[in-house]
C-alpha cells in the first residue's frame, strides 16, 4: 500500500517535444505529491509539487496533472530541451514533515 | 532557497572501518532529517528518519547498530557506517525538513561511499 508505481522506466523525446511521466499510488492517506529531478552524481532537486485539492499545477514548462479518483498523477515537460535529460522521480507523502515514498524513476533523454 | 550540504562528497575506505557522513542545513533549522541510500540506476530508499534530540526511527530491514544516526542539533545530522563492507558501497543522500506545516524536503548533494 506504500508503493508508488512509475512509468515509463526510460523515455527518449526529441527537442521541443512533450515528455510525459506517469505515477500511480494506492495509499489514500497520501496528500502531497512532489516530482524530483536528479542528475548523475547529484542529489534530487524539487521540480514541482501538488496537493490533491487541485487537478493541475503549472510552473514554467512543467505541469502536474492529478486525478484523485484514479489515484494517478503525471508530469508533463513541455518544449523538452537537452538540458532536461535526467532521471525524474515522483514521490508521495502522508501528512506534513513526514517521509517520502519514491517511485522507481524515469530516465529521460532529450535528443537534438 | 534552503540549502543542505553533505560532507564528504566522496569517500573510499577499507573493509571493516567506520565512516561518518555529515548532513547540514545551512540556512534553516531542520527539525527532521532523513537518510536515504541509492544504488546505481535505482530509486532512493529511505533508511531512517531522525528528529533533533531524539533517537532515529529506522526503516524495516535497516540495521540500526550498523548505521548510527545522530541528530544532535537543528542543523546537523550524522550517519556513521560502522564496520563497512563492500556491499555498503552506495550513494547516501540526506534531506532536511523544517517541520510544522511544511512538506518540502531539501536534499543534500549526496555522498559516494566506496568500500574496498
Amino acid at each position: 500500500q506504500q508503493q508508488v508505481k512509475q512509468s515509463p522506466q526510460s523515455l527518449i523525446v526529441q527537442k521541443g517535444g512533450i515528455s510525459i511521466i506517469n505515477c500511480a499510488y494506492e495509499n489514500t492517506a497520501f496528500d502531497y505529491f512532489p516530482w524530483y529531478q536528479q542528475f548523475p552524481g547529484k542529489g534530487p532537486a524539487l521540480l514541482i509539487a501538488i496537493r490533491p485539492d487541485v487537478s493541475e499545477k503549472k510552473e514554467g514548462r512543467f505541469t502536474i496533472s492529478f486525478n484523485k479518483s484514479a489515484k494517478q498523477f503525471s508530469l508533463h515537460i513541455m518544449d523538452s530541451q537537452p538540458g532536461d535529460s535526467a532521471t525524474y522521480f515522483c514521490a508521495a507523502m502522508a501528512g506534513t514533515a513526514s517521509k517520502l515514498t519514491f517511485g522507481t524513476g524515469t530516465r529521460l533523454q532529450v535528443t537534438l | 532557497g534552503a540549502v543542505v550540504s553533505q560532507h564528504p562528497s566522496r569517500v573510499i575506505c577499507k573493509s571493516g572501518t567506520s565512516v561518518k557522513i555529515e548532513c547540514r542545513s545551512l540556512d534553516f533549522q531542520a527539525t527532521t532529517m532523513f537518510w536515504y541510500r541509492q544504488f546505481p540506476k535505482q530509486s532512493l530508499m529511505l533508511m531512517a528518519t531522525s528528529n533533533e534530540g531524539s533517537k532515529a526511527t529506522y526503516e524495516q530491514g535497516v540495521e540500526k547498530d550498523k548505521f548510527l544516526i545522530n541528530h544532535a542539533s537543528l542543523t546537523l545530522s550524522t550517519l556513521t557506517v560502522t564496520s563497512a563492507h563492500p556491499e555498503d558501497s552506495s550513494f547516501y543522500i540526506c534531506s532536511a525538513s523544517m517541520g510544522g506545516d511544511y512538506n518540502e524536503q531539501f536534499f543534500g548533494p549526496g555522498t559516494r561511499l566506496t568500500v574496498l
